[in-house]
C-alpha cells in the first residue's frame, strides 16, 4: 500500500500570502489528485492529474510534482480557501488518501 | 448536473447489518465505475470499495473484505453497499463517489453510520 504523507498538518496564512501544501508518497505514483473539504461538507475534487484544475477552481490554485513528491500551491491566500485539503493516489490499489492539511487564515 | 444521493444510514448495533444506497443522476451511470469512501468523525478520508462500470469487478480494503459487498443496479442507476458484521470502527460518514478516469470526481453528500450498542 502506498502511504501518502501530507505536510504541514495544520497551517495558517495571511490574506495574500503564498501557500504550499505538500504530499509525499512512499513509492512513486504517476499522478496526484487533490480534494478540498470545508467543515461539514463533502469533499470536492480540486486538482486532478497532478496539475489540472477542476471546474470552478480559481486560477490562484496550481498543482505540480512527479514521482514521490507533489504539491498544491495557492498564489495568494483568500478567506474562502479555508478548508482541509487531501491528496489521493489512484496509481495503484488500494487507493490511498493523505491525512490532510488543515488550512486556516490569520 | 451530476447528483449522487446516499441513503440508508443510521444507528446499528455491533454485529448487525446495514445496506447503503446511492441514487445517481445526471450522467450515464452504466458507463462509470463507482466507489465508497468513508470518514470517521474528525478523521481523514478512507477508501472502502470500488466496482467496475458493469459490476464484473469489485475491490475492497482489507479491513472490510468478507464483511462488505459493493454492488450496483444499472437499470436503476443505483449503487449499494451491504455491510455485515459491523464493528465500532466502521462508524463513519459514507460517501458515494463516481470513479472517473484515474480520479474520484463527483461525491454525494454522505450518509452517517453509527455502530454502537
Amino acid at each position: 500500500e502506498i502511504v501518502l504523507t501530507q505536510s504541514p498538518t495544520t497551517m495558517a496564512a495571511s490574506p495574500g500570502e503564498k501557500v504550499t501544501l505538500n504530499c509525499l508518497a512512499s513509492s512513486s505514483v504517476s499522478y496526484m489528485n487533490w480534494y478540498q473539504q470545508k467543515s461539514g461538507a463533502s469533499p470536492k475534487l480540486w486538482i486532478y492529474g497532478t496539475s489540472n484544475l477542476a471546474s470552478g477552481v480559481p486560477n490562484r490554485f496550481s498543482g505540480s510534482g512527479s514521482g514521490t513528491s507533489y504539491s498544491l500551491t495557492i498564489s495568494s491566500m483568500e478567506a474562502e480557501d479555508v478548508a482541509t485539503y487531501y491528496c489521493l493516489q489512484l496509481s495503484s490499489y488500494p487507493p490511498t488518501f493523505g491525512s490532510g492539511t488543515k488550512l486556516e487564515i490569520k | 448536473e451530476v447528483q449522487l444521493v446516499e441513503s440508508g444510514g443510521g444507528l446499528v448495533q455491533p454485529g448487525r447489518s446495514m445496506k447503503l444506497s446511492c441514487a445517481a443522476s445526471g450522467f450515464t451511470f452504466s458507463n462509470y465505475g463507482m466507489a465508497w469512501v468513508r470518514q470517521a468523525p474528525t478523521k481523514g478520508l478512507e477508501w472502502v470499495a470500488t466496482i467496475s462500470y458493469d459490476g464484473s469487478s469489485t475491490y475492497y480494503r482489507d479491513s472490510v473484505k468478507g464483511r462488505f459487498t459493493i454492488s450496483r443496479d444499472n437499470a436503476k442507476s443505483t449503487l449499494y453497499l451491504q455491510m455485515n458484521s459491523l464493528r465500532s470502527e466502521d462508524t463513519a460518514t459514507y460517501y458515494c463517489t463516481r470513479a472517473g478516469l484515474w480520479v474520484f470526481d463527483y461525491w454525494g453528500q454522505g450518509v452517517m453510520v453509527t455502530v454502537s450498542s
